[in-house]
């Protein structure tokens, strides 16, 4: 059983540029979200979506797309890169009613 | 909203010593708790969570925490740490909707412990 699985694990970027972290798990969780892990200010929820085709915002949501076409995945586009968008991203898929949350291994980003 | 503050940053320990890692929470309603733990360069693994019931609640590695209501406190213990234990925990709520989170959590800044030979 392969979980979550975040594809690329590292990626750097230019300022500007645009690209796509994509996320899959393969246990037919109902409920997936991003989250952004910065150093002392813990992880912040980014999205978040209860189900296919429905997503919603989080708290740090700006410069940040998400969709959901399957229930498998769930990929998050960042539309024009910024320097404050370096970060570690994790993506998380979660059952009984979201509360035993499965997270990704995470997916290095540095934007110069 | 609801917020999480981990009263230490770091936590330094010698082996087989115990250890408390603190938590304390603020939300106008109730909440669901969560311990996770995370290794270098690894994802979060759940330690333990308190959804109801039992205020005390057991979890994986030996781990327990306490929710004490009046003191909107959610600390993590273990009698007996190892070098193995050697990581960051995170303490995090989530405001159920109907006993459903969603999946949404707000966590705390992390503490890094550290468990010394």
């Amino acid at each position: 059983n392969a979980g979550v699985t975040q594809t690329p694990k590292f990626q750097v970027l230019k300022t500007g540029q645009s690209m796509t972290l994509q996320c899959a798990q393969d246990m037919n969780h109902e409920y997936m979200s991003w989250y952004r892990q910065d150093p002392g200010m813990g992880l912040r929820l980014i999205h978040y979506s209860v189900g296919a085709g429905i997503t919603d915002q989080g708290e740090v949501p700006n410069g940040y797309n998400v969709s959901r076409s399957t229930t498998e995945d769930f990929p998050l586009r960042l539309l024009s890169a910024a320097p404050s968008q370096t970060s570690v991203y994790f993506c998380a898929s979660s059952q009984d009613g979201g509360n035993t949350i499965y997270f990704g291994e995470g997916s290095w980003l540095t934007v110069v | 909203a609801q917020s999480v503050t981990q009263l230490d940053s770091q936590v330094p320990v010698f082996e087989e010593a115990p250890v408390e890692l603190r938590c304390n929470y603020s939300s106008s309603v109730s909440v669901y708790l969560f311990w996770y733990v995370q290794y270098p360069n690894q994802g979060l693994q759940l330690l333990l969570k308190y959804l109801s019931g039992s205020t005390l609640v057991k979890g994986i590695n030996g781990f327990e925490a306490e929710f004490n209501k009046s003191q909107t406190s959610f600390h993590l213990r273990k009698p007996s740490v190892h070098i193995s234990d050697t990581a960051e925990y995170f303490c995090a709520v989530s405001v159920p909707a109907g006993g459903t989170s969603y999946g949404k959590l707000t966590f705390g800044q992390g503490t890094i412990l550290t468990v010394h030979p």
